[in-house]
C-alpha cells in the first residue's frame, strides 16, 4: 500500500534562519508530487508542484524553493525565513494527477 | 487557470437538520471537481470528486455533490448532519496538472 511520510511534524525556527521541510512517498512510482500551505483564512494554497525528478513549478513567487532529487522524494526549502513563512505546510502525492493523499502535515511557526 | 471559490467561510447548522456548502469555480478547460474534508487536528481526506458521467456524486459519510456546468458549481450537500461532521470542507478544482483548492468552509454543528 502507499504512504507518505512528512517531517518534521513541528518546527520553530527565528527569522532569517534556513528551512527544510521532507517528503517521500512509499508504494507507487512517478507520483505527483505537491506541496501547499494552510493558513488560518487562507484555506491551501499551491506553492509547488511536480511532474518528474527535477521538474518543479512555482506556483507563488517567494523566498521558498522545492526540489525532487529523486523519484519520491519532495523537499521543500527557504535559504532566510520570513514572519509570514509561519503555517501548516502539507506534502501531497497523486498518481494520474488526480486524487490527492495529504501527508500529516507540518506545522512551521516563526519567531 | 482555474480557481475556486466557496462563498462561505462558515456555516452554522443545528443537529439533523440539512447543510449546502457552496463551491463555484472557473476554468478554460475540462475540470475534475473535488471536496475533501479536514476534521479537526487531522489532515485532509478525500470526501468526493467527479470525474466524469453522472452529476451526482455520492460520497462518504452520506454527503453528495451536483456538478452544474452551466452554472459552474459543485455545492456539497447533506440531508441531516451530525455532531461528528463538524470540520473544515474544501472544494477543489484540477484542469491541468495543478490542483486548486479553495478557501474552505467550516461547517459548526449546533446541539
Amino acid at each position: 500500500s502507499q504512504t507518505i511520510h512528512q517531517w518534521p511534524a513541528t518546527l520553530v525556527q527565528p527569522v532569517g534562519s534556513p528551512l527544510s521541510l521532507e517528503c517521500t512517498v512509499e508504494g507507487t512510482s512517478n507520483p505527483n508530487l505537491y506541496w501547499y500551505r494552510q493558513a488560518a483564512g487562507r484555506g491551501l494554497q499551491l506553492l509547488f508542484y511536480s511532474v518528474g525528478i527535477g521538474q518543479i513549478s512555482s506556483e507563488v513567487p517567494q523566498n521558498l524553493s522545492a526540489s525532487r532529487p529523486q523519484d519520491r522524494q519532495f523537499i521543500l526549502s527557504s535559504k532566510k525565513l520570513l514572519l509570514s513563512d509561519s503555517g501548516f505546510y502539507l506534502c501531497a502525492w497523486s498518481v494520474g494527477g488526480v486524487v490527492l493523499t495529504f501527508g500529516a502535515g507540518s506545522r512551521l511557526t516563526v519567531l | 487557470a482555474q480557481s475556486v471559490t466557496q462563498l462561505d467561510s462558515q456555516v452554522p447548522v443545528f443537529e439533523e437538520a440539512p447543510v449546502e456548502l457552496r463551491c463555484n469555480y472557473s476554468s478554460s478547460v475540462s475540470v475534475y471537481l473535488f471536496w475533501y474534508v479536514q476534521y479537526p487536528n487531522q489532515g485532509l481526506q478525500l470526501l468526493l470528486k467527479y470525474l466524469s458521467g453522472s452529476t451526482l456524486v455520492k460520497g462518504i459519510n452520506g454527503f453528495e455533490a451536483e456538478f452544474n456546468k452551466s452554472q459552474t458549481s459543485f455545492h456539497l450537500r447533506k440531508p441531516s448532519v451530525h455532531i461528528s461532521d463538524t470540520a473544515e470542507y474544501f472544494c477543489a478544482v484540477k484542469g491541468d496538472d495543478k490542483i486548486i483548492f479553495g478557501k474552505g468552509t467550516r461547517l459548526h454543528i449546533l446541539p
